[in-house]
């Protein structure tokens, strides 16, 4: 089973829309939790951080962590055309190293 | 906004030469960090560094790789002799704590460093 499972896509939705993007983990020992943008040719961008269960909020953004199903999203909403990128999610426990999803690459068309 | 630097963009290397990627981190970050992705697939840790060594490694982190950081802003990766398979995005990354210190703070990634292996 792989650590961090991400559907792929492409998801492609129109401005204005409720974007809402998942991953899946398997080792309940996880603790942190990432989503990162990452637009063509660049880096990851981290976009949201959270600790443990619950919701955090920034601007258009929302993740949630629900440990018990071990399911982890992120909601954008009012999407727009320059929210179209490969949001990546990643988690980690007791180690340095970050275990990346696949990403999910969104494209948002006026 | 601080950000991680990456030198250069992108690198054309002979297989079995020698590369060194370069990496200017957020100037108060203590945790300094390599990833990697190869066209079309995840992006994976290669090794940590704190405090002038090496905190963690994967696998993937063989002999033929090494990491230094030379002066007070610097951090290097170097690759001994490439291999075609070598050709990926190189990511540097840092962060001012690390979750071993018992508080994480979230690693901030440069644009990468593409290598190209002929």
């Amino acid at each position: 089973q792989k650590e961090v499972e991400q559907d792929p896509g492409p998801l492609s939705v129109p401005e204005g829309a409720i974007v809402s993007l998942n991953c899946t983990y398997s080792n309940s020992a996880f603790q942190y939790f990432m989503w990162y943008r990452q637009y063509s040719r660049k880096g990851p961008e981290l976009l949201m951080y959270t600790y443990s269960s619950g919701n955090k909020e920034d601007g258009r953004f929302t993740a949630q962590v629900d440990k018990s199903s071990k399911y982890i999203s992120l909601f954008i909403r009012d999407s727009q055309p320059s929210d179209s990128a490969t949001y990546l999610c990643a988690v980690n426990y007791n180690t340095d190293k970050l275990i990346f999803g696949t990403g999910t690459r969104l494209q948002v068309f006026p | 906004e601080p950000e991680v630097t990456q030198t250069p963009s992108h690198q054309v290397t002979q297989m079995g030469q020698e590369v060194i990627l370069r990496c200017v981190p957020i100037s108060n970050h203590l945790y300094f960090y390599w990833y990697r992705q190869i066209l079309g697939q995840k992006v994976e840790f290669l090794v940590s560094f704190y405090n002038n060594e090496i905190s963690e490694k994967s696998e993937i982190f063989d002999d033929q790789f090494s990491v230094e950081r030379p002066d007070g802003s610097n951090f290097t990766l170097k690759i001994r002799s490439t291999k075609l398979e070598d050709s990926a995005m190189y990511f540097c990354a840092s962060s001012v704590r690390s979750v071993r210190q018992g508080s994480n703070q979230p690693q901030h990634f440069g644009d990468g460093t593409r290598l190209s292996i002929l």
